[in-house]
């Protein structure tokens, strides 16, 4: 069974700092990685999108990694901004199916 | 282009009462899916659908949830009747393909 954690569960930085968010995963037969932003009372908003065949993927000051053989995704944010703070998930796509297996999320705060 | 969309964006309904969801993919995704967060819970998958027809329900809690797509564009769940552990955050969500999957804002339902 499939199963996605994320650590830290929080994490507080101060402005300007790189910083790097971490997920692993059980089971590495997966079909893609997908990283999303959720903010307070708002839905998810898709950040990258990583295919199983790919190492990563960059957009703008962010970057996802992707290594299947040890289950493990991190994203990479550079130069972090207050704009920035809002809770981070994972979430991994078993089979060409639409089924995503999300962890619990890491919620950054970024302190001006 | 419009995005996922769905109504109500918050709900308070009495236990045993009837609370019908609605989403509307974006258009021209035949992937349409539903997910829920419960309080201190991850986001989990409650079944898909690939145009009309239900591709995978294997997340549907039991058989109080409802589901349908009729014509194969916006998608209902119905939950009848509600009890106390429905309270949460249901998100719709649609793709087209392999690709990105794109959410909603959630519905926010509690259940009193």
């Amino acid at each position: 069974k499939q199963e996605v954690t994320q650590i830290p569960a929080a994490l507080s930085v101060p402005e300007g700092e790189n910083l790097v968010l971490n997920c692993s995963f059980t089971d590495s037969a997966i079909y893609n990685l997908q990283w999303f932003r959720q903010d307070p009372g708002k839905g998810l908003t898709s950040l990258l999108l990583i295919q199983s065949s790919q190492r990563e993927q960059t957009s703008g000051r962010l970057n996802a990694s992707l290594d299947k053989s040890s289950g493990r995704s991190t994203l990479y944010i550079a130069a972090s901004q207050p704009g920035d703070s809002a809770t981070y998930l994972c979430a991994v796509r078993p089979g060409n199916t639409g089924k995503l297996i999300f962890g619990q999320g890491t919620t950054l705060q970024v302190k001006p | 282009e419009a995005g996922v969309t769905q109504f109500p964006s918050h709900s308070v309904i009495e236990k045993g009462q009837t609370v019908t969801l609605r989403c509307d993919p974006i258009s021209g995704h035949d992937n349409l899916y539903w997910y829920r967060r419960v309080m201190g819970k991850e986001i989990k998958f409650l079944l898909h659908f690939v145009k009309e027809s239900k591709q995978d329900e294997s997340g549907m809690p039991n058989n109080r949830f409802l589901a349908e797509r009729t014509g194969g564009t916006y998608s209902t769940l119905k939950v009848q009747p509600a009890e106390l552990e429905d309270s949460g955050v249901y998100f719709c969500a649609s793709s087209q393909g392999g690709n990105t999957i794109y959410f909603g804002e959630g519905s926010w339902l509690t259940v009193v």
